[in-house]
């Protein structure tokens, strides 16, 4: 079966501090990879995605990016934090062609 | 104007009711459409796929209406665990748009 692990669940950091959130998804090859970030209250907002190892592509302008090393391995990053990148965290994968996605358990990051 | 838009509620019932969530989207092309359930700081789960014939999952029932465009979910009997954010999602091509999601507050 399929899993996707998703790391720290919680993190607090100052302003202008790195940041590197790192999602992995076990029992599935090629999947399609997915950031989203949850304001308080808010709806997700789709951040990055990616079909393939090294191919990204950015929904909203931002400081943030995103990193596909591997087939299965998704990682999102900042070089300052800023204190609107607040906000709940989520990776999520499916297959390719419009199919359900399954989300992993979410970082929730507080920029302090 | 959003893609997938619903109400986003509270809507607030007592156990054993039966409630109706509506949600209607943009993308005459969609062709996959599901309900994921969120609970308070965690993942949006599925809850269930929509097909054009309407699906039954025990309490839950989804239904699809192409020519008007939108997309129900029933729950009957409702119980104090249904409380939770639920979000209506069709596909854009290859990826999924989200509703901002209906809050169901189930009360005893």
């Amino acid at each position: 079966s399929q899993t996707i692990h998703q790391w720290p669940a919680t993190l607090v950091q100052p302003v202008g501090s790195p940041l590197s959130l790192e999602c992995t998804v076990e029992g599935t090859s090629n999947p399609n990879l997915y950031w989203y970030r949850q304001a308080a209250g808010r709806g997700l907002q789709l951040l990055f995605y990616s079909v393939g190892i090294g191919q990204i592509s950015s929904e909203v302008p931002q400081n943030l990016s995103a990193s596909r090393p591997q087939d299965r391995q998704f990682i999102l990053s900042s070089k300052k934090l800023l204190l609107s990148d607040s906000g709940f965290y989520l990776c999520a994968w499916s297959r390719q062609g419009g199919f359900s996605y399954t989300f992993g358990s979410g970082t929730r990051l507080t920029v302090v | 104007r959003k893609e997938v838009e619903q109400d986003p509620g509270p809507f607030n019932v007592p156990e054993g009711a039966t409630v109706a969530f509506n949600c209607t989207y943009s993308n005459s092309a969609s062709q996959s459409f599901f309900w994921y359930r969120q609970d308070c700081r965690k993942e949006p789960k599925l809850l269930m796929s929509v097909y054009s014939s309407g699906n039954e999952d025990g309490r839950f029932t989804a239904q699809l209406n192409r020519a008007s465009q939108y997309i129900s979910l029933l729950i009957r009997d409702s119980k104090l665990s249904d409380s939770a954010t639920y979000l209506c999602v069709g596909n854009a091509g290859n990826m999924l748009t989200f509703g901002g999601g209906t809050r169901l507050m189930v009360k005893p």
